[in-house]
């Protein structure tokens, strides 16, 4: 298995609060994704990067940023966390663009 | 942007059945169609991909199908066992070089 480790694993806030969750790989894989899970939709893509400093926003980025320094970080931040950004969110990393994703364990964020 | 249906969202069946999950898709430009399995409290896993230039794809009791006229494309699992039971995500990619986008999912429960 690619090793791709997310921290922190279980995170509870408040609104209006800061919050950063942070992806590591070690596979030097070039792509690197933030989705979210939600029951009855699946898993929505955040944002994803194609390499160090290159990012794009993905099908439900409002409320999110991100950023990559390091070919093996990606973090995901939510500036003023809301109630709704209450989710489990997964990272993945990839070699090549339609290559397998390598998914992170999840952390769980409750936003009260 | 792509648009990834993804039918049934529960499926049950007996040990032993098979069981077929549909998903469609909306971008014409797709290429990449990969299907994921995700057990309870981890992350999602590849299990079989395909791609537009192949009809067919099989791994011993897993296959897909791909009908890029219609846009679908399906999983098929054979002689279902008590370990399939997870839940199962197709996808597409949008256009090459960008993310993954996935079905809603399908909780799968094989009953012996």
């Amino acid at each position: 298995d690619a090793g791709i480790t997310q921290s922190p694993r279980h995170k509870v806030t408040e609104t209006g609060t800061p919050v950063t969750l942070r992806c590591h790989q070690t596979e030097n894989h070039r792509y690197m994704y933030w989705y979210r899970q939600d029951p009855g939709h699946g898993l929505r893509l955040i944002h994803y990067s194609y390499g160090v400093k290159d990012t794009d926003k993905g099908e439900v980025s409002d409320g999110y940023s991100v950023s990559r320094s390091k070919t093996e970080d990606f973090l995901l931040t939510l500036e003023s966390a809301t109630s709704s950004q209450t989710s489990v969110y997964f990272c993945a990393s990839s070699r090549e663009w339609d290559g397998e994703l390598f998914f992170g364990e999840g952390s769980r964020l409750t936003v009260l | 942007g792509e648009n990834v249906e993804q039918h049934p969202s529960t499926l049950s069946v007996q040990e032993g059945d098979s069981a077929v999950i549909k998903c469609t898709y909306s971008d014409s430009a797709s290429n990449y169609f990969p299907w994921y399995k995700q057990e309870l409290g981890k992350g999602p896993q590849l299990i079989i991909d395909i791609r537009s230039n192949v009809g067919e794809k099989k791994d011993q009791r897993i296959a897909v199908t791909l009908n890029k006229t219609a846009k679908h494309f399906s999983l098929h699992i054979t002689e279902t066992q008590p370990e399939d039971s997870a839940v199962y995500f197709c996808a597409a990619s949008i256009r090459a070089g960008t993310a993954l986008i996935f079905g809603k999912g399908t909780t799968l429960s094989v009953s012996s």
